[in-house]
């Protein structure tokens, strides 16, 4: 256990709906990240939060996904209109304020595995 | 963006040294390496980073060439709760970039 917590664990929706994830970080991390993962293959960097400032957007982003870290300690991962191709797990990870481009120790929590029918 | 190169598979005997070997040829001077590893169903691990010099810590050890553009991981004794997939990545800005890393299946 890294400290990290995602609600829901799974989520099995229907297409078109949409779904709303939870991220809470360590709670002295500043820094907060998602991530998406599909079967086979490695984490894909989506959105960056310093406090609760988005300062990164991955093209992966569309437009049906927003995210949200109001108060910057937990964040949201909205998906609006929900595809079948967002079937994957929804990765939460945070690092420390002592964390900078160079180094950058993530600790990641158990993710979020959505499937859309 | 931030490229790594990894063998698909490997196997291990329990017991003997699992060597992980990765290539980054486009790393950047003051950028890190980092390795995680993911057990099935699980969010990635942290095992061990390295910048420069070679690194050791109670999971495992990091040797990282001269010209840093490759490194290799070492679990000097593997068991069979080491199997997992390994991923070695860098920062892209504040993104971790990760390829599609390595399974690693240790075996009795």
């Amino acid at each position: 256990d890294t400290g990290v917590s995602q609600d829901p664990r799974h989520k099995i929706t229907k297409r078109g709906q949409n779904v709303t994830f939870r991220c809470d970080p360590i709670s002295e991390h500043n820094r907060l990240y998602w991530y998406r993962q599909t079967l086979g293959q490695g984490p894909e960097f989506l959105t960056y939060f310093q406090n609760e400032a988005q300062l990164e957007k991955s093209r992966l982003l569309s437009d049906r996904f927003s995210a949200e870290r109001p108060k910057g300690s937990f964040s949201t991962l909205e998906i609006q209109r929900t595809e079948q191709g967002d079937s994957a797990m929804y990765l939460c990870a945070s690092s420390s304020r002592t964390s900078g481009r160079a180094f950058n120790e993530q600790f990641f929590g158990p993710g979020t595995r959505l499937t859309v029918l | 963006d931030a490229k790594t190169t990894q063998p698909p598979s490997m196997d291990c005997a329990e017991g003997r040294a699992a060597n992980l070997p990765c290539n980054h040829s486009t790393i950047s001077g003051n950028e890190y390496v980092y390795w995680y590893r993911q057990i099935h169903s699980q969010g990635p691990q942290y095992i061990i980073h390295g910048l420069k010099n070679n690194e050791t810590n109670e999971m495992a050890s990091l040797i990282i060439t001269e010209d840093r553009k490759s490194s290799t991981l070492i679990l000097p004794h593997a068991t069979l709760r080491d199997t997992a997939v390994y991923y070695c990545t860098y920062n892209s800005g504040y993104a971790l970039n990760f390829g599609k890393g390595t399974s690693l299946l240790v075996t009795p």
